[in-house]
């Protein structure tokens, strides 16, 4: 069935720092690729969106890549601060509203 | 309301008791979803509605768990004499018209206890 692989599961990074999380996708027909950023107690908010005739998206210090190719999506957030530690959910979108999520990445920032 | 609202936050049960979780969506939004989160693990898709019709059930992981809608509003997830395994945080999603790229907004979640 589908599949979406999400590294790291941990990361930490000095504040300041640059972040990077990678997802990789089983289904070729999926079109939809959003991220979801989850703190502690409460459910995913959605931070970024790309959709598959697009390469790269960027909303001040995030951004999202698409390599439609290979299978792969990135997040990038540059110049982190303390309040970008959470647990980060990759998904992509196959059929018609079905996400399938990554495991997660939990993000730390370290002051 | 503004967002997707669940309740209870948080229930504790005892093992074989029944219990329902109720979720309301983003007025308008005719596609909802519930999903189970295990402790540090990702969202496993149970059961997705489109008005008050669940064309998808196929997550659902036993015949205790079921779910429905009325009005094209509410739903309301029930558990069956329930496990330990069944302890999670359930959260529910709903997005305008359940299409392919359609954005779903997560309530929540409420953290089920089972002891």
């Amino acid at each position: 069935g589908e599949n979406v692989e999400q590294h790291p599961s941990t990361l930490s990074v000095q504040e300041g720092d640059s972040a990077v999380i990678k997802c990789t996708y089983s289904d070729s027909a999926s079109n939809y690729f959003p991220w979801y950023k989850q703190e502690l107690g409460k459910g995913p908010q959605l931070i970024i969106d790309i959709r598959s005739n697009v390469g790269e998206k960027k909303d001040q210090r995030i951004a999202v890549t698409l390599n439609k190719t290979a299978k792969h999506f990135s997040l990038h957030i540059t110049e982190t601060q303390p309040e970008d530690s959470a647990v980060y959910f990759c998904a992509a979108v196959s059929g018609t509203y079905k996400y399938i999520f990554g495991t997660g990445t939990r993000l730390k920032v370290l002051a | 309301g503004a967002g997707v609202s669940q309740s209870p936050s948080n229930k504790v049960t005892e093992k074989g008791k029944d219990v329902e979780l109720r979720c309301d969506p983003i007025s308008g939004h005719t596609a909802l979803y519930w999903y189970r989160q295990s402790l540090g693990q990702g969202l496993e898709f149970l059961i997705y509605f489109q008005g008050n019709s669940a064309p998808d059930k196929s997550g659902l992981p036993s015949d205790r768990f079921s779910a429905e809608r009325t009005g094209g509003s509410v739903s309301t997830l029930t558990i069956q004499r329930t496990q330990q395994e069944d302890s999670a945080v359930y959260l529910c999603a709903s997005s305008l018209a359940g299409g392919r790229t359609d954005t779903q907004y997560f309530g929540p979640g409420t953290r089920l206890t089972v002891l």
